[in-house]
């Protein structure tokens, strides 16, 4: 069963506009979690993290929301950008640091311009 | 800026032959993970070494994959003998120490079996 949700495979935004991706998760043991970006034919690049002791965590035009309760997260890209069309993971973490994140299957951005 | 380097960046291998990847990761960082991405999904661990300590690898097929990193720096990644189902990106990252939680991915190894 899949610990880390990503329900939404593809988003299509205006440039300009505001994109938010979404990632739930089941497991209550998770205390860190982070947005990774993916283009094609390159690996993963890290984005954003936030810890499970915050609710927010900014970064630029990237902001990342944690709901503890409703074991959910989102990734609000503001404004978006046509560069900012790509794969976004959603990974988590528990136990310690230093331990393999678990990830979500993605969620493909297109942001039109 | 460092990264993480990974050879080669595309294989085609015949199924039943072996294959390598390697990966260098970025300079100091001690903990070392081989991820597999399946088109579709999100990577996946194969194998974790902390220095040259194999710390996790529950999930490796041990039957025909094997990693090593022999002087805590870089690793490689064999498959023998090589199958169809093994097409897929495999991806090495690497993390500073022990209490960080970001990981640094290199480029990939895109393979395909036939």
């Amino acid at each position: 069963d899949q610990q880390v949700k990503q329900n939404s495979p593809s988003l299509s935004v205006q440039e300009g506009r505001i994109s938010i991706l979404n990632c739930d998760y089941t497991n209550s043991m998770f205390d860190y979690f982070l947005w990774y970006k993916k283009y094609p034919a390159e690996g993963p690049t890290f984005l954003i993290s936030i810890s499970s002791i915050k609710d927010k965590n900014e970064d630029g035009r990237f902001t990342v929301f944690l709901n503890k309760s409703a074991k959910h997260l989102s990734l609000h890209i503001v404004p978006s950008q046509p560069g900012d069309s790509a794969v976004y993971f959603c990974a988590a973490s528990y136990n310690q640091a230093g331990t393999a994140l678990i990830f979500g299957k993605g969620t493909t951005l297109s942001v039109s311009s | 800026e460092a990264e993480v380097a990974q050879s080669p960046r595309y294989k085609i291998t015949e199924k039943s032959q072996a294959v390598a990847f390697w990966c260098d990761p970025i300079s100091g960082h001690a903990t070392l993970y081989w991820y597999r991405q399946i088109l579709g999904q999100g990577p996946e661990l194969l194998v974790q070494f902390q220095d040259e300590s194999v710390v996790d690898d529950s999930q490796l097929p041990k039957d025909r994959f094997s990693a090593e990193r022999l002087k805590g720096v870089d690793s490689t990644l064999k498959i023998q003998p090589a199958e169809l189902g093994d097409s897929a990106m495999y991806l090495c990252a690497s993390s500073r120490a022990w209490d960080t939680y970001e990981q640094y991915f290199g480029p990939g190894t895109r393979l395909t079996v036939t």
